[in-house]
């Protein structure tokens, strides 16, 4: 069983400060995704990383997987309140299959 | 090109009565699997379904909740004999043949058992 911490579990910012959160595991994942959950609705798929060392940017958000693939991170630039939401990081493994496990998440709240 | 469906929003049940769900894919995927969410917490795996088949429902209660995919029309999760603890979001997501390309998630369905 994979063990998947995403920290920090809450985190409060100002509009215009960076954030980073994590995503972190023993396993070695074959890809791993990035949602966000906004109160009352579903989680939205941000970006899926495959390869280790990937970066991708989305706007003011990038993503970055870890070398050996087991860890990811998302840094926002210059939050902004409609970046408020869940912030689930889901991998995937070849033994899970189609199967998604999703992280507890790190709730983002940008205050204007 | 409607995304995942999913109704009633919102659900209210007294303990003992039984609860319906229901999730239509995204059309062309042939992939549904249901999680619940609680308060404050992340997503928790319940089910995995094809077409008529249950994949995975390592995450499922082995009492009172079952959940079917038919072949024709919406898959269906069933909770009996609700409690209060079965209060929670419930939300259906579909993919393509693999979930490489990631879930669409429908909005959910809030349970509340009174």
């Amino acid at each position: 069983t994979q063990l998947l911490e995403q920290s920090p579990q809450f985190l409060s910012i100002q509009e215009g400060e960076n954030l980073t959160v994590y995503c972190n595991s023993s396993s070695v994942f074959s890809s791993l995704q990035w949602y966000r959950q906004e109160p009352g609705e579903g989680p939205v798929l941000l970006v899926t990383v495959v390869t280790g060392g990937e970066v991708k940017k989305l706007k003011r958000l990038t993503f970055q997987f870890g070398d050996a693939r087991k860890d990811s991170s998302l840094h926002i630039t210059a939050a902004q309140p409609g970046d408020t939401g869940l912030y689930l990081c889901a991998p995937s493994t070849k033994a899970a299959g189609n199967k998604l496990t999703f992280g507890g998440g790190t709730r983002v709240l940008v205050k204007p | 090109n409607a995304g995942v469906m999913q109704n009633p929003r919102h659900l209210v049940r007294r303990r003992g009565q039984e609860a319906r769900l229901r999730c239509s894919p995204m059309k062309g995927h042939s992939h549904v699997y249901w999680y619940r969410q609680l308060p404050e917490e992340g997503l928790k795996f319940m089910v995995y379904l094809q077409k008529e088949n249950i994949i995975d429902e390592s995450g499922m209660p082995k009492e009172r909740f079952s959940a079917e995919f038919p072949k024709e029309g919406p898959s269906i999760l069933r909770i009996q004999q609700v409690v209060r603890g079965d209060s929670a979001a419930y939300f259906c997501a579909s993919s393509p043949g693999t979930a490489n390309y990631g879930y669409t998630f429908g909005s959910g369905t809030r349970l509340t058992v009174v």
